[in-house]
């Protein structure tokens, strides 16, 4: 496809359980990016990716947040032992190169994410 | 405390009127502003980008103006239509990465016929 996509649009899991969170970038964009969105907020970063090297992970909230970009396409962010409080729209975005200033991110629709 | 402060928090216009959104940062030093749009249930679409050095960058009926020493910028919506009906987020960013963005919470507009 022609942008960013993210799957699955929805999601509803347990206290406890794990979640796995995929992103699809647009094809050879080079910066991938995680957000977390709560409800009329705007998205919080979570972690950045620039290919296959995370280099930054400090906007995650816990050691139970983990996010993976193998071979620097296709990005999987994992939350272990689901919280109420992670409850939350997870956005991802991807930009076509790193430390190129003026460019812009290019926002995939997000997962909404539910716990019960 | 939020270093990007956007207002109004919500507005609501009649189709076809003009109208002005607000965004005030103390984040420092910064590289660019930019200002999103995010319809509901959509992920946010970037409408402009400006750096410290340029005062204004238009988008079709989205104009957006800069003022690095009073660290204030506005959204200008000309001839407003229905579908310009989302939420306007600004935006600072103090690196080129992109990995340091600070979102303002947004401006929920609401064009109405």
């Amino acid at each position: 496809g022609a942008g960013v996509s993210q799957s699955p649009r929805y999601k509803v899991a347990k206290r406890g359980q794990d979640v796995a969170l995929r992103c699809d970038p647009i094809s050879g964009h080079v910066s991938l990016f995680w957000y977390q969105q709560a409800l009329g907020q705007g998205p919080e970063f979570l972690t950045y990716f620039q290919n296959e090297a995370q280099l930054d992970k400090s906007g995650l909230p816990s050691d139970r947040f983990f996010a993976e970009r193998p071979e620097g396409s296709v990005s999987t962010l994992k939350i272990q032992r689901t919280q109420q409080e992670d409850s939350a729209v997870y956005l991802c975005a991807s930009s076509l190169v790193g430390e190129a200033g003026n460019q812009p991110q290019h926002f995939g629709d997000g997962t909404r994410l539910s716990i019960l | 405390k939020n270093q990007v402060e956007q207002s109004p928090q919500s507005l609501i216009i009649l189709e076809g009127k003009n109208c002005t959104l607000q965004c005030n940062y103390t984040v420092s030093p910064f590289s660019n502003l930019r200002w999103y749009k995010q319809d509901t249930g959509r992920g946010p679409v970037s409408l402009t980008i400006m750096t410290f050095s340029e005062n204004t960058k238009s988008n079709g009926r989205y104009t957006a103006t800069l003022d690095a020493d009073t660290k204030q910028s506005s959204l200008h919506i000309t001839a407003s239509q229905l579908s310009d009906s989302a939420s306007y987020i600004c935006v600072v960013s103090l690196n080129n990465a992109g990995n340091m963005l600070t979102f303002g919470g947004g401006t929920r507009l609401m064009v109405k016929p």
